[in-house]
């Protein structure tokens, strides 16, 4: 069974630092990876995501995501973070080892909050 | 462009009674899904549409239970007497080919459903 860990509850950064929000997955074989954004009563927003190529990837309001094949990891980056970052943040998985099934299965999410 | 736009954004219910839950996916988007988020967790599969059919019903709890998408657009999902663990946020989503594993989902705002 495929399954996303996100061992971060909530994240806390001050404005201009940058931020990390970490993301382990597991699945039978190759992943697709990916990055929602949920902002308070709203649906989740697609950040980026990674197929298949170069490990960075960059995404939507400068962010960006590692994938680690060894650590199964994807780790969510943005270099200076902004107060209007704060929000919640899912990373899901989707197993490729899985024929005919095309659902995510996503962490628990973790809160990042900025601090001014 | 329109998103994905889910009526009605809250429905409170009493025990027992039956509701339905509805979505209008992107225009051409062939393919659809529903979630359900609880509380502090993040989205968890329900069920799939590719076109009309659904693909993947793996993810609904039990037979109160069931999804319609009849002529391949807006679904309906609808529980029967619903019960106090079935309060949730319901999210739907939809993409532009299911078929195309790699394509991001794009999420509705989302019914939160209360079950008194």
């Amino acid at each position: 069974a495929q399954s996303v860990a996100q061992p971060e509850d909530q994240v806390n950064v001050a404005e201009g630092n940058p931020l990390t929000v970490k993301c382990t997955y597991s699945v039978s074989g190759n992943p697709y990876l990916f990055w929602y954004v949920q902002y308070p009563n709203r649906g989740l927003q697609f950040l980026l995501k990674y197929i298949t190529g170069d490990n960075l990837v960059k995404g939507s309001y400068g962010f960006e995501a590692e994938f680690n094949k060894s650590q199964t990891s994807f780790h969510l980056k943005k270099p200076s973070a902004l107060v209007s970052d704060s929000a919640l943040y899912f990373c899901a998985v989707r197993d490729l080892e899985r024929a005919g099934s095309y659902q995510l299965t996503f962490g628990k999410g973790t809160k990042l909050s900025v601090i001014p | 462009g329109a998103g994905v736009s889910q009526t009605p954004s809250n429905k409170v219910t009493e025990k027992g009674k039956y509701v339905e839950l509805r979505c209008d996916p992107i225009s051409g988007h062939t393919a659809l899904y529903w979630y359900r988020q609880s509380l502090g967790q993040g989205p968890e599969f329900l069920i799939y549409f590719q076109g009309t059919g659904a693909a993947d019903d793996s993810g609904l709890p039990n037979d109160r239970f069931f999804a319609v998408r009849p002529e391949g657009s807006v679904s309906t999902l609808k529980i029967q007497r619903t019960e106090r663990g079935d309060s949730a946020v319901y999210l739907c989503a939809s993409s532009l080919n299911g078929g195309a594993a790699y394509n991001e989902q794009f999420f509705g705002p989302g019914t939160r459903l209360t079950v008194l």
